[in-house]
């Protein structure tokens, strides 16, 4: 019983190209995340979603856009590619966002690793 | 100042032995904090939230200190599948929006 799940686990496109990553929660969380980790392995936020309220890391550029259709997905939409966007793409969910309850504990997704050619 | 620094290592130390990380934030707001473990190529797995007062769980202890401004990890009696990349995460937002994860740090434990 996987609890957030990623598809696809990897992707290997040509820059220029649209692509886009799938999440699917069954934690039944109201907050869900996306996550880059870059070849140095630094894990920076991208995105968090939270009833309908969608905050944006000032720094991700407006080629990446997350959709989520209902509470359980929040796909990651990525227009013209390039090569940085090289990395691993995590999607995680929480409980809700509620600081120093223990509800914002987040559960991470096994990754997509995107290779941009 | 990075807003959550630690230590990027690697630990290397033998099977038993008792290993410390520290983590430290720069934002006095922060609100939330956590361990995560990291293993190669898999994706990050909480491995405990660091409360005011300290925590425990089988051995690992985790501790926070408001003043200083870090939070610790001790692992204790060390097993060779403790190896990993623990990450220190600091949650400074008034929402889940401002969530920081340190670099890691590398704990390597040998026979």
């Amino acid at each position: 019983d996987t609890a957030v799940s990623q598809t696809p686990k990897y992707l290997v496109t040509q820059m220029g190209n649209d692509k886009s990553i799938k999440c699917e929660q069954n934690l039944g969380h109201d907050t869900m995340y996306w996550y880059k980790q870059d070849s140095k392995k630094f894990l920076k936020i991208m995105f968090s979603y939270n009833n309908k309220e969608l905050i944006i890391n000032e720094t991700v550029p407006n080629r990446f856009s997350p959709k989520s259709p209902d509470k359980a997905h929040l796909n990651l939409h990525i227009n013209s590619l390039e090569l940085g966007d090289s990395a691993v793409y995590f999607c995680a969910s929480s409980q809700d966002n509620s600081l120093g309850t223990g509800t914002d504990t987040q559960y991470f997704g096994p990754g997509t690793r995107l290779t941009v050619l | 100042r990075k807003e959550v620094e630690q230590d990027p290592g690697p630990f290397n130390v033998p099977e038993g032995a008792t290993v410390a990380f520290n983590c430290t934030y720069s934002n006095s707001a922060s609100q939330s904090f956590f361990w995560y473990r990291q293993d190669c190529r898999k994706e990050p797995k909480l491995l405990m939230s660091v409360y005011s007062s300290g925590n425990e769980d089988g051995r690992f202890t985790a501790q926070l200190n408001r003043a200083s401004q870090y939070i610790s990890l001790l692992i204790r009696d060390s097993k060779l599948s403790d190896s990993a990349t623990y990450l220190c995460v600091v949650n400074i937002g008034s929402s889940a929006s401002k969530i920081i994860f340190g670099s890691g740090t590398r704990l390597s434990i040998r026979p």
